[in-house]
């Protein structure tokens, strides 16, 4: 099993492009997630997907959207990119149902925007 | 103040030395809390987890849990330079959406 797999792994943008940072997982997972984080500052939630077809807001959605495309993919796009959103980027899934399960971690997506 | 709180360190101890790892958070209605280690350039990892007052313990890890005082800690026996890394203090809570919150990371390194 491939676990969480991200595309692509590093992006540089120029300001006001666009780009969807793709994300799959392979273990059945309910719930998926994505996360930015900067120094200093941990991992924020940008959106999250508890199960197929629904999406909601998380800690720092503004400037993001997300697609739950199916069960095993989950995108997130940068529709006019900002150099506030130079970051690394993380897909995470968990298996839904209960409070007490772990997230799985993709290896990151690496953004600069200049 | 923000939901978890961790000190950010560097915190340095010698090899074979106890680390003490430390986070604290806001919400009384959190349910579980993780610790995730992550190495330099890397996605972080479940190391421990625990949802119940006391203390959990997995070879040389163990995880303290104290709901009243809103206090979780990561002790790390015997601790390796291999150990050095970020850990990252998470809780869990049900907000319609088993919302998860980081804390910023406490940096640990171990010394040969």
């Amino acid at each position: 099993n491939a676990g969480v797999t991200q595309t692509p792994k590093f992006q540089v943008l120029k300001t006001g492009q666009s780009m969807t940072l793709q994300c799959a997982q392979d273990m059945n997972h309910n719930s998926m997630y994505w996360y930015r984080q900067d120094p200093g500052m941990g991992l924020r939630l940008i959106y999250y997907s508890a199960s197929e077809g629904t999406t909601d807001k998380g800690e720092v959605p503004n400037g993001y959207n997300v697609s739950r495309l199916n069960k095993r993919e989950f995108s997130l796009r940068l529709e006019s990119a900002a150099p506030s959103q130079t970051s690394v980027y993380f897909c995470a899934s968990s298996d839904q149902g209960s409070a007490k399960v772990e997230q799985y971690f993709g290896p990151g997506t690496r953004l600069t925007v200049t | 103040q923000k939901e978890v709180e961790q000190n950010s360190g560097p915190l340095s101890v010698p090899e074979g030395a106890i680390a003490s790892l430390n986070c604290t958070y806001s919400d009384r209605g959190s349910q579980s809390f993780f610790w995730y280690r992550q190495y330099s350039g890397k996605s972080p990892e479940l190391i421990m987890f625990i949802y119940s007052n006391g203390d959990k313990e997995d070879g040389r890890f163990t995880a303290q849990l104290n709901k009243a005082s809103q206090y979780v800690s990561l002790l790390i026996r015997d601790s390796q330079p291999s150990d050095s890394a970020t850990y990252l203090c998470a809780v869990n809570r049900n907000t319609g959406g088993f919302k998860t919150i980081f804390g910023a990371g406490t940096r640990l390194f171990v010394k040969a």
